[in-house]
């Protein structure tokens, strides 16, 4: 059971626009302590799609988005690709557990 | 560029010693940031296992904290893994990472990654 929670899967049509959630709580999301989002593909290390919220690293495109309110975050991705079919994972930090805490993941399915 | 890569034996028997080596290239481990090292077991999520400053400075998962060692050698760009007392529950593909800020351990996303390496406990 992951601290973060987060839809075993979600899916859409290419083009479409989806978003995954992370459910936190009063100890990690709702203290403040920053999210951060991962695409993965099969087979590959964690990429760093979100840090800080809303920020994308060099090299991401715009198509994906994060954002934060209270106890949870959001990752938007607008213009659904083939080739965004992954899994997503939230992260932050728990001050209770002081530990780096990663959600359960979400498995995209693009139709 | 910075790059990382683990080493170490791919298969570990119950109640022996894991231990890993992640080897950086591209970056000075000694010019900052906290190292890290996280697995994933097959088909399941990702978990933090602990976090290495150059100096030697160490935060751990409180769950595995009985059982690991986080070490850093900067002469060879190197920071390590030992876990101990390995059972089942330990075969992962584990990564080392690097975070996208170098000002704390915990409240930071990683960038860079290791390609990561299985590791299977059996006997």
């Amino acid at each position: 059971q992951s601290v973060l929670t987060q839809p075993p899967s979600v899916s859409g049509a290419p083009g479409q626009r989806v978003t995954i959630s992370c459910t936190g709580g009063s100890s990690n999301i709702g203290t403040g302590y920053d999210v951060h989002w991962y695409q993965q593909l099969p087979g590959t290390a964690p990429k760093l799609l979100i840090y800080g919220n809303t920020n994308r690293p060099s090299g991401v495109p715009d198509r994906f988005s994060g954002s934060k309110s209270g106890t949870s975050a959001s990752l938007a991705i607008t213009g659904l690709q083939a080739e965004d079919e992954a899994d997503y994972y939230c992260q932050s930090y728990d001050t209770s557990l002081r530990v780096v805490v990663f959600g359960g993941g979400t498995k995209l399915t693009v139709l | 560029q910075v790059q990382l890569q683990e080493s170490g034996p791919g298969l570990v028997k119950p109640s022996e010693t894991l231990s890993l080596t992640c080897t950086v290239s591209g970056y000075s481990i000694s010019s900052g940031y906290y190292w890290a090292w996280i697995r994933q077991p097959p088909g399941k999520g990702l978990e933090w296992i602990g976090s290495v400053y150059h100096s030697g400075s160490t935060f751990y998962n409180l769950s595995l904290k009985s059982r690991v060692i986080i070490s850093v050698d900067t002469s060879k760009n190197q920071f390590s893994l030992k876990l101990s007392s390995v059972t089942a529950a330990d075969t992962a593909v584990y990564y080392c990472a690097r975070p996208h800020s170098y000002s704390n351990w915990n409240d930071v996303g990683f960038d860079y990654w290791g390609q990561g390496t299985l590791v299977t406990v059996s006997s």
